[in-house]
């Protein structure tokens, strides 16, 4: 039982750039997440899906999409990087909206 | 964005000492919950306590809530070096989506 699995761990862009963050979860979770974390400004929540079929914009969907491809998988594409958007991301799963979350280990994003 | 407040900022006890950490909003709270972040990883989550509950209890962590004064602590009792991390809450409102804290971060020294 991996919990939720996302890749990469580590990524260095070029502004202009673009990259998908994969996201999957094992635990037959409806509810998936995108955070970002930067120093001192907590977690912030880019997109969420409540359940398949569903996506909804968070705090800071700003040059991001996303893209719940199934029950399982939740990808988090950047078109165009840019250097405001080096962060840590972290993909996440709950079983319904509002219930605790399972966390990834995280992908730290430098876009030079 | 509305962001729960968590105090203190940073903490710094000896192993053995008991650990307190206190998260409060301004909206209504549904449940509450609390993480642990260890560097370089990901959140574990620990605790949810309900609107409806009071105190809950899992091993060396104690959470309470008062949602007349729209707060909650975490416990944690005996602290070890282990436990050294950063500890974030998070209220579910009453629209389910999660408002987190800024972390609280605790360096229990040997």
């Amino acid at each position: 039982n991996a919990g939720v699995t996302q890749t990469p761990k580590f990524q260095v862009l070029k502004t202009g750039q673009s990259m998908t963050l994969q996201c999957a979860q094992d635990m037959n979770h409806n509810s998936m997440y995108w955070y970002r974390q930067d120093p001192g400004m907590g977690l912030r929540l880019i997109y969420y899906s409540a359940s398949e079929g569903t996506t909804d914009k968070g705090e800071v969907p700003n040059g991001y999409n996303v893209s719940r491809l199934n029950k399982r998988e939740f990808s988090l594409r950047l078109e165009s990087a840019a250097p405001s958007q080096t962060s840590v991301y972290f993909c996440a799963s709950s079983a319904w909206t509002g219930e605790y979350l399972f966390f990834g280990s995280g992908t730290q994003l430098s876009v030079l | 964005s509305q962001q729960g407040e968590e105090d203190p900022q940073a903490l710094s006890i000896q192993e053995g000492e008991n650990a307190t950490m206190n998260c409060s909003y301004k909206t209504s709270i549904n449940n509450l919950q609390w993480y642990r972040q260890n560097s370089g990883r990901g959140l574990v989550h620990l605790i949810l306590i309900r609107s409806n509950e009071r105190e809950k209890h899992s091993g060396r962590l104690r959470v309470t809530l008062d949602t007349s004064k729209k707060s909650s602590s975490l416990l944690i009792t005996a602290s070890r070096a282990a436990d050294t991390a950063s500890y974030f809450c998070a209220n579910a409102g009453n629209n389910r989506k999660l408002i987190w804290g800024l972390g609280t971060s605790l360096a229990v020294n040997p």
